[in-house]
């Protein structure tokens, strides 16, 4: 079966880089249409799609974060990482890794990973 | 701010039906891209609920359903239960941001 799992800091300070793991299973991300992606979501609000990387390697970033996030994938470990630069208190959230299929939606997600913005 | 537009909260009594609406655009619902809708319990992560507009994966019950019209989709409970309560997103592509998806603001179903 498909699982995802995100891993990283649960702390960082405002200013430094964040970088984000999720590995997988179940699945290969050398298969057409696969993608897997970043979701976040604020303590309270809404699902905010961060970024997304594609079987062949093609990537989309939020156009308000783009700036600030790379994603990569190494398709012989199962993992795809994120990183956000530039930390700040608003970017609190939990951050979700997610399977995005061929026909667009996310069948299978990660628990999440609550990572906190503080000094 | 999302380009999907869902009402904040909505609520119903058991066993009775309660709709939740996402708009969209030119360039989203209304371009022909598919709308997805996804349950969030409290504390858990969202969990798929219709995909295509209207199809329900295995093991979701049938008092679920999904419709899409125009630049709006809609999702339907009827026979609203205790265990339905919880936040409510739609998802769909943007052609206009050149980004991965967008999720629509998120919708609170309270059973009174």
């Amino acid at each position: 079966q498909i699982t995802l799992k995100e891993s990283g800091p649960t702390l960082v300070k405002p200013t430094q880089t964040l970088t984000l793991t999720c590995t997988f299973s179940g699945f290969s991300l050398s298969t057409s249409g696969v993608g897997v992606g970043w979701i976040r979501q604020p303590p309270g609000k809404a699902l905010e799609w961060l970024a997304l990387i594609y079987w062949n390697d093609d990537k989309r970033y939020s156009p308000s974060l783009k700036s600030r996030l790379t994603i990569t994938k190494d398709t012989s470990k199962n993992q795809v990482v994120l990183t956000m630069t530039n930390m700040d208190p608003v970017d609190t959230a939990t951050y979700y890794c997610a399977h995005r299929g061929y026909s667009g939606y996310v069948g299978y997600w990660g628990q999440g990973t609550l990572v906190t913005v503080s000094s | 701010q999302s380009v999907l537009t869902q009402p904040p909260s909505v609520s119903g009594a058991p066993g009775q039906r309660v709709t939740i609406s996402c708009t969209g655009s030119s360039s989203n619902i209304g371009a022909g891209y598919d709308v997805h809708w996804y349950q969030q319990l409290p504390g858990t992560a969202p969990k798929l609920l219709i995909y295509g507009n209207s199809n329900r994966p295995s093991g979701v019950p049938d008092r679920f359903s999904g419709s899409k019209s125009g630049t709006s989709a809609s999702l339907a409970i009827t026979g609203l239960q205790a265990e339905d309560e919880a936040d409510y997103y739609c998802q769909s592509y943007d052609s206009s941001l050149s980004g991965p998806d967008v999720f629509g603001t998120g919708t609170k179903v309270t059973v009174l």
